[in-house]
C-alpha cells in the first residue's frame, strides 16, 4: 500500500527566506504528484501538479520537483511571505489519491 | 465559474443519527471524489464516481457509509448509525475525467461532528 511521508511537520521560518517542504513515496508506480495548499478550515487549492514524466514544475515563486524512482519530491518556496503560512500537502496519484498528513507552514513578519 | 461547493459547512449530530453530506461538483466535470479528513492527518479517499456511478469505493471504511450521484452531478455521501469515530471534515473534489492529467478541484467541506 501506497505510503506519504511529509517532512517536517511543522516549519516557522523568517519572512523572505526560501524553504524546502520534503515529501517522499513508498511505491513509484504513480501516474503524477500534486502540491496543494490547505488553510484552517478550507478546502484544498492545488499549487503544482507533475506528471510522472515530468521532474519539474514551477509557478511564480514555487517550484516542485520529482523523482519518481527515489520516491522523492520537494517544494521549493522563495522569498516566503506570512500570506504563504498554511498547510502545504502532497499527494500521489496511482489507482487513488494518497496524500501525506501536510507541512504546516509560518511564516513570521 | 462556480468552483465545488459543500453543504451544510459544519453538522453537529448524535451518536446513532443519520446524516447526509452533498456535493456540487464543478459543472461539466464527470469525476466526483469524496475524502474525510481527521485532525492533523492528510484526506483519504472515500469513493470516486464517474457519471452516476461508483467507479471505486474501496475507501469507503463500513457499510455505514453510502454515496450516490443519481445524475451524474450533486452527489450524497450518507452515514448511517453514526460514532464519534466519523467526526471529521468531509471534502469532496471534482475533476473534468478521471484521467490523471486532470486537477481535482477541491470544495470547502463538510465539519461533522459526533457527540
Amino acid at each position: 500500500k501506497q505510503e506519504v511521508t511529509q517532512i517536517p511537520a511543522a516549519l516557522s521560518v523568517p519572512e523572505g527566506e526560501n524553504l524546502v517542504l520534503n515529501c517522499s513515496f513508498t511505491d513509484s508506480a504513480i501516474y503524477n504528484l500534486q502540491w496543494f495548499r490547505q488553510d484552517p478550515g478550507k478546502g484544498l487549492t492545488s499549487l503544482l501538479l507533475i506528471q510522472s514524466s515530468q521532474r519539474e514544475q514551477t509557478s511564480g515563486r514555487l517550484n516542485a520537483s520529482l523523482d519518481k524512482s527515489s520516491g522523492r519530491s520537494t517544494l521549493y518556496i522563495a522569498a516566503s511571505q506570512p500570506g504563504d503560512s498554511a498547510t502545504y500537502l502532497c499527494a500521489v496519484r496511482d489507482n487513488d489519491m494518497r496524500f501525506g498528513a501536510g507541512t504546516r507552514l509560518t511564516v513570521k513578519p | 465559474g462556480a468552483g465545488v461547493s459543500q453543504t451544510p459547512s459544519n453538522k453537529v449530530t448524535e451518536k446513532g443519527k443519520y446524516v447526509e453530506l452533498r456535493c456540487d461538483p464543478i459543472s461539466g466535470h464527470t469525476a466526483l471524489y469524496w475524502y474525510r479528513q481527521s485532525l492533523g492527518q492528510g484526506p483519504e479517499f472515500l469513493i470516486y464516481f464517474q457519471g452516476t456511478g461508483a467507479a471505486d469505493d474501496s475507501g469507503l471504511p463500513n457499510d455505514r457509509f453510502f454515496a450516490v450521484r443519481p445524475e451524474g452531478s450533486v452527489s450524497t455521501l450518507k452515514i448511517q448509525r453514526t460514532e464519534r469515530g466519523d467526526s471529521a471534515v468531509y471534502l469532496c473534489a471534482s475533476s473534468l475525467s478521471p484521467l490523471s492529467t486532470d486537477t481535482q478541484y477541491f470544495g470547502p467541506g463538510t465539519r461533522l461532528t459526533v457527540l
